[in-house]
């Protein structure tokens, strides 16, 4: 079954500095990998998805993510962390097995900025 | 109206009440979610309505229960709920079920924060 897992519940950066979130997923076939974002009280706002071509996507507020099929990651970076990025950010594979439209979520890291 | 938007965004209710939580996606989307998100637990997906139907009901107790009477509304009725119910519930869609030519990225509404009392 599908699944992913992302290793770091709580990750703390000082502002200005460079970020990295773990995903790994556990997939049998090419995945559609996304990463959203959520803010306190908030629904999840997709950040960047990958489906297929270039393994190095551009998302929106200066993110970017690598798809590296040999080691089954999916990891969100960002150069330079300002203060408003400070969310909870989940990583999700799909679609799942029977073509369901269903997506699998982590469970979350937690990304608390420092001043 | 953009994007998926739920109403409404905080509800307190009794055990004994009933109550409804309404989401509406302005999309174009066919296919419809409800996911149940609590402290400290990963996102838990509830149901799945695509194209109206119901594809996926994850083993979700009887007293929640769905409506999507079409492609744009989706309904969660509520009655008789516990107080390990409160949370927060969200809404999304996504544009395909289950062609493969669909993207499969799914749209979240801001959610609607469920206290029961």
């Amino acid at each position: 079954a599908q699944s992913v897992t992302q290793p770091d519940i709580h990750i703390t950066v000082s502002e200005g500095a460079s970020l990295e979130l773990r995903c790994n997923y556990s997939y049998g076939a090419t995945p559609y990998l996304f990463w959203y974002v959520q803010s306190p009280g908030q629904g999840l706002q997709l950040l960047l998805k990958y489906f297929s071509g270039d393994t190095l996507v551009q998302g929106i507020k200066g993110f970017e993510a690598e798809f590296k099929r040999s080691q089954s990651s999916f990891n969100l970076r960002k150069p330079s962390v300002h203060w408003s990025d400070a969310a909870e950010y989940f990583c999700a594979v799909g679609p799942t097995q029977g073509g369901s439209e269903k997506l699998v979520f982590g469970k979350g890291t937690k990304l608390t900025v420092n001043p | 109206e953009t994007g998926v938007t739920q109403t409404p965004r905080h509800l307190v209710m009794g055990m004994t009440n009933k109550k409804s939580l309404k989401c509406e996606q302005h999309l174009g989307h066919n296919a419809m979610y409800w996911y149940k998100q609590s402290a400290k637990k990963p996102l838990e997906l509830m149901f799945v309505y695509n194209f109206k139907e119901q594809t996926e009901n994850n083993s979700v107790p009887s007293r929640f229960s769905p409506e999507c009477p079409n492609s744009s509304h989706l309904f969660l009725h509520l009655h008789t709920l516990q107080p390990e119910d409160s949370a927060l519930y969200l809404c999304a869609s996504s544009q395909d079920g289950v062609s493969a030519s669909g993207t499969h990225e799914q749209y979240f509404g801001p959610g609607t924060r469920l206290t029961v009392t």
